[in-house]
């Protein structure tokens, strides 16, 4: 199972809204609504930001959202605050019954 | 609280194998998967596999077939992966995760157990 493309880096101004693409193929993201997107900041672990596709768990500032359209699920952060620089990996699961990364993007706060 | 508590970090030779535990608590060990995730340095999450805690089944990426065993033991609520004939590109953070909610996602993580392989 190839790896979902992500960019491998995005940046934006505090205040600003930026959206993360996943591309995938209809074995995975297109077939199936469990997508996922982690946080993950230097030297800690990943942190669970939306799951199934558009769900927000408990603790996690709406400014966080989720969408999906044909194989390319998004997250979008609105109202761009200095502590979300970090990288961002979505995750997906697939026709093989496994899950499958994408290879990160580095979001940069400018 | 829902804790997942990896073992130590360890050194091994290429050719060894090493085994990593995950001690969960806080929640019912059984009512969820528990899936194994390896991080290289500078690099990307790799989704290793998962365990069934209550049957033991298990789920292999096609990479790790035949090279990883994931087993747990119920008594004492962890779950171990082991990896065997290592090479040095197997050196990496392992991180053992929960299933949130039988939907594929990963709610709680262990803190990462840093896997050295060198000569």
């Amino acid at each position: 199972q190839s790896a979902l493309t992500q960019p491998a880096s995005v940046s934006g101004s505090p205040g600003q809204s930026i959206t993360i693409s996943c591309t995938g193929t209809s074995g995975d993201v297109g077939d199936y609504n469990y997508v996922s997107w982690y946080q993950q900041h230097p030297g800690k672990a990943p942190k669970v930001m939306i799951y199934e596709v558009s769900n927000r768990p408990s603790g996690v500032s709406n400014r966080f959202s989720g969408s999906k359209s044909g194989n390319t699920a998004s997250l979008t952060i609105s109202g761009l605050q200095a502590e979300d620089e970090a990288d961002y990996y979505c995750s997906s699961y697939t026709s093989d019954n496994t899950l499958v990364f994408g290879g990160g993007t580095k979001l940069t706060v400018l | 609280q829902v804790q997942l508590v990896q073992s130590g970090a360890e050194v091994e030779k290429p050719g060894a194998s090493v085994k990593v535990s995950c001690k969960t608590s806080g929640y019912t060990f059984t009512d969820s998967y528990i899936y194994w995730v390896r991080q290289a340095p500078g690099q990307g999450l790799e989704w290793m596999g998962r365990i069934n805690p209550n049957s033991g089944g298990t789920n292999y990426a096609q990479k790790f077939y035949g090279w990883v065993t994931m087993t747990r033991d119920m008594s004492i609520s962890t779950a171990y992966m082991e990896l065997r004939r290592l090479r040095s590109d197997d050196t990496a953070v392992y991180y053992c995760a929960r299933e949130g909610g039988g939907s594929y996602y990963f709610d709680y993580w262990g803190q990462g157990t840093l896997v050295t392989v060198s000569s």
